[in-house]
């Protein structure tokens, strides 16, 4: 069946260092693939799309990587800030469709 | 502001009540959406809608029903609800269908069927 998988754990990495979140995906052919910031009580926001020919994408300290060979998207946040502490979500549609399925996301907590 | 409105914010059911919960956007997206988010499952698709008077089923529809009578609004209901459908509902809309420029949430109704 078709998952996504993103480290349940929380990541907890100190200010200014490089955050970095992975999201892999088994028996799909994602089109496109999205990254969320979702913050306790509040609903996801999006932070950034990239498709599938496409190897990176960049905004501000965000980039955003994928490997469609290894099924793995990696997300990074550069200079990290306590501020920065949210739960990140990856999300994948595949071409024709319009169902994003959601991973479960990963907690980042970033120490002052 | 521009974005998603979901009404209510929290409520809290009997087993067996029906309600509605009301989702408004205004930015004329023609695609909406209703997750459910529940500990450990991440967002799971109920419902969805390709534009006006159009309804399809998501991954999880059954126990809801939904309609979309007005473009910037897309309408959850539950006939009978149970305790299973505790959960957070968020709506959502997209100006295309491939969420090219990403989904737009609201910000959450927190239901508890007890």
């Amino acid at each position: 069946s078709q998952k996504i998988e993103q480290n349940s754990e929380a990541l907890n990495i100190q200010e200014g260092k490089t955050a970095t979140l992975t999201c892999n995906y088994t028996n799909y052919s994602p089109a496109y693939l999205q990254w969320y910031r979702q913050d306790p009580g509040r609903g996801p926001v999006f932070l950034l799309l990239i498709r599938e020919n496409e190897k990176e994408k960049r905004k501000e300290r965000l980039k955003v990587t994928f490997d469609t060979t290894l099924k793995q998207s990696l997300f990074h946040i550069t200079a990290s800030q306590p501020a920065d502490s949210a739960t990140y979500l990856c999300a994948l549609v595949a071409s024709g469709t319009y169902k994003y399925i959601f991973g479960t996301g990963t907690r980042l907590k970033v120490l002052a | 502001n521009a974005g998603v409105t979901q009404t209510p914010k929290f409520r809290v059911l009997k087993t067996g009540q029906s309600m509605t919960l009301l989702c408004a956007q205004d930015m004329n997206h023609e695609y909406m959406y209703w997750y459910r988010q529940d500990p450990g499952m991440g967002l799971r698709l109920i419902h969805y809608s390709v534009g006006e008077g159009t309804t399809a089923k998501g991954e999880v529809p059954d126990g809801y029903n939904v309609s979309r009578l007005k473009k910037q609004n897309f309408l959850l209901g539950l006939e009978s609800a149970a305790p299973s459908q505790t959960s957070v509902y968020f709506c959502a809309s997209s100006y295309d269908g491939q969420g090219a420029y990403g989904y737009t949430f609201g910000s959450g109704t927190r239901l508890t069927v007890v």
